[in-house]
């Protein structure tokens, strides 16, 4: 069963827009969540993460909000850029866990 | 740069037969995890090693999946008699205890003909 759900397997965007990628998530007790960046052929990178005492999270032009009564949270990249043409997976954790619950991720093109 | 590093890239092989996937974690990093990526899918979990505790296995599909880790560090994960579907992309992470940010491998494709 998918405790965390990336609904858009693909989204496209105009260069210089903003991206807005989404996540839902149905384990109540989660409480750190990430985003990572995967290019083809590659790992995936840590891009910014959130823990549950925050609603939002800052760093250069990524943003990741949570909504934690709503179980989402959503990664905002501003302006986007076409080197952030990637795919985006957002993981769910509890803080004192080890494990790591993935999405299925979501394709972002951004055209130039 | 001491990345993550995983062996081979790319593996082929015929279903029946065994491979080995090897993962060299971060110096110094004590946890390691085995993820498995099929076409279409999200980061499936395997296996977490910690330290010298025993390993959490609960993602491993079958007993055709094995994994060990040698001395805290180099990992191995084992799929005995290949099946089509074990055909995916296998990646390993590490990370330090201290954080929560897992490091990945550039990952193994492999492809049960």
């Amino acid at each position: 069963d998918q405790q965390v759900k990336q609904n858009s397997p693909s989204l496209s965007v105009q260069e210089g827009r903003i991206s807005i990628l989404n996540c839902d998530y149905t384990n109540s007790m989660f409480d750190y969540f990430l985003w990572y960046k995967k290019y083809p052929a590659e790992g995936p990178t840590f891009l910014i993460s959130i823990s549950s005492i925050k609603d939002k999270n800052e760093d250069g032009r990524f943003t990741v909000f949570l909504n934690k009564s709503a179980k989402h949270l959503s990664l905002h990249i501003v302006p986007s850029q076409p080197g952030d043409s990637a795919v985006y997976f957002c993981a769910a954790s509890l803080f004192t866990g080890n494990q790591f619950y993935f999405g299925t991720g979501t394709s972002l093109t951004v055209i130039p | 740069g001491a990345g993550v590093s995983q062996s081979p890239s790319n593996k082929v092989t015929e279903k029946g037969k065994d491979v080995e996937l090897r993962c060299d974690p971060i110096s110094g990093h004590t946890a390691l995890y085995w993820y498995r990526q099929s076409l279409g899918q999200g980061l499936e979990f395997l296996i977490y090693f910690q330290g010298n505790s025993a390993p959490d296995k609960s993602g491993l599909p079958s007993d055709r999946f094995s994994a060990e880790r040698t001395g805290g560090s180099v990992s191995t994960l084992t799929i005995q008699r290949t099946q089509q579907e074990d055909s995916a992309v296998y990646l390993c992470a590490s990370r330090s205890t201290r954080f929560k940010t897992q490091y990945f491998g550039p990952g193994t494709r492999l492809l049960v003909l």
